[in-house]
C-alpha cells in the first residue's frame, strides 16, 4: 500500500472549513483514496473515497489533484463535533483490502 | 441498532490468563476484521475473514486465534496474556463489492492485562 503523509495537527474555529492535506505520491493508478476519522475513543469512522475525480457527500468533499499525487479533505462548516484524528488512506479497491492507518492528524475545532 | 458489536468493552486480566473478544455485525457484510491499536495509537490489521474464511493474517503471534462460527461473528481468543498485548481490539465488517467498500468499525475493546 501506498505511503501516506499527512500534517500531525491542525487547528480550526467553529464554523469555518476546515482543510486537510495529504500526500500520497507514490500512489498506482487503481489505488483509491479514503478518509476515515477516529473521535476519541471510538472506532474509526468511513467518510469519503475517490479515485481521480472530486467527489463531495453529506459529511466531506475530496479534492484529488490531477497527478493523484495529494488531496484534501474539507469539512465545510467545521463544528466541535468534528474535532477527530482524521486518516488519509490509499488502498486498492476490489476485495478485501486491509487498511494501512498512519499517524493521522488530530483536527481540533476551536469554539 | 448497533451495526458491530464487541464484548466485553472493558477486559482487566492478569498476565498468563486465557481470554476471548467477540464480535458481532448485523450488517449482512460478508467480511470481518480485527485491528489493534496500542498505546501510541497506531492501528493495525491483525486478521480479516471472508465467509468464514481467513484471507488476512498479518504477523501476530499465534497466541491470538480467532474464529469465525458464521459470517456475523468473528471472535478472537487469547492465550498467555502478555503486558504487551494491553491495547483497544477494534473489530470491524464491510461487504465486498459495495461501492464504497467501507469498513465499518465496532466500538473497541480495551484490554489490560496486568
Amino acid at each position: 500500500d501506498a505511503k501516506t503523509t499527512q500534517p500531525p495537527s491542525m487547528d480550526c474555529a467553529e464554523g469555518r472549513a476546515a482543510n486537510l492535506p495529504c500526500n500520497h505520491s507514490t500512489i498506482s493508478g487503481n489505488e483509491y483514496v479514503y478518509w476515515y476519522r477516529q473521535i476519541h475513543s471510538q472506532g474509526p469512522q468511513y467518510i469519503i473515497h475517490g479515485l481521480k475525480n472530486n467527489e463531495t457527500n453529506e459529511m466531506a468533499s475530496l479534492i484529488i489533484t490531477e497527478d493523484r499525487k495529494s488531496s484534501t479533505l474539507i469539512l465545510p462548516h467545521a463544528t466541535l463535533r468534528d474535532t477527530a484524528v482524521y486518516y488519509c488512506i490509499v488502498r486498492g479497491f476490489q476485495g478485501a483490502q486491509k487498511l494501512v492507518f498512519g499517524q493521522g492528524t488530530r483536527l481540533t475545532i476551536n469554539p | 441498532d448497533t451495526a458491530v458489536s464487541q464484548t466485553p468493552k472493558y477486559l482487566v486480566t492478569q498476565m498468563g490468563n486465557d481470554k476471548s473478544i467477540k464480535c458481532e455485525q448485523n450488517l449482512g457484510h460478508d467480511t470481518m476484521y480485527w485491528y489493534k491499536q496500542d498505546s501510541k495509537k497506531f492501528l493495525k490489521i491483525m486478521f480479516s475473514y471472508n465467509n468464514k474464511e481467513l484471507i488476512i493474517n498479518e504477523t501476530v503471534p499465534n497466541r491470538f486465534s480467532p474464529k469465525s462460527p458464521d459470517k456475523a461473528h468473528l471472535n478472537l481468543h487469547i492465550n498467555s496474556l502478555e503486558l504487551g498485548d494491553s491495547a483497544v481490539y477494534f473489530c470491524a465488517s464491510s461487504q465486498i463489492g459495495l461501492v464504497s467498500n467501507e469498513q465499518f468499525f465496532g466500538p473497541g475493546t480495551r484490554l489490560t492485562v496486568l
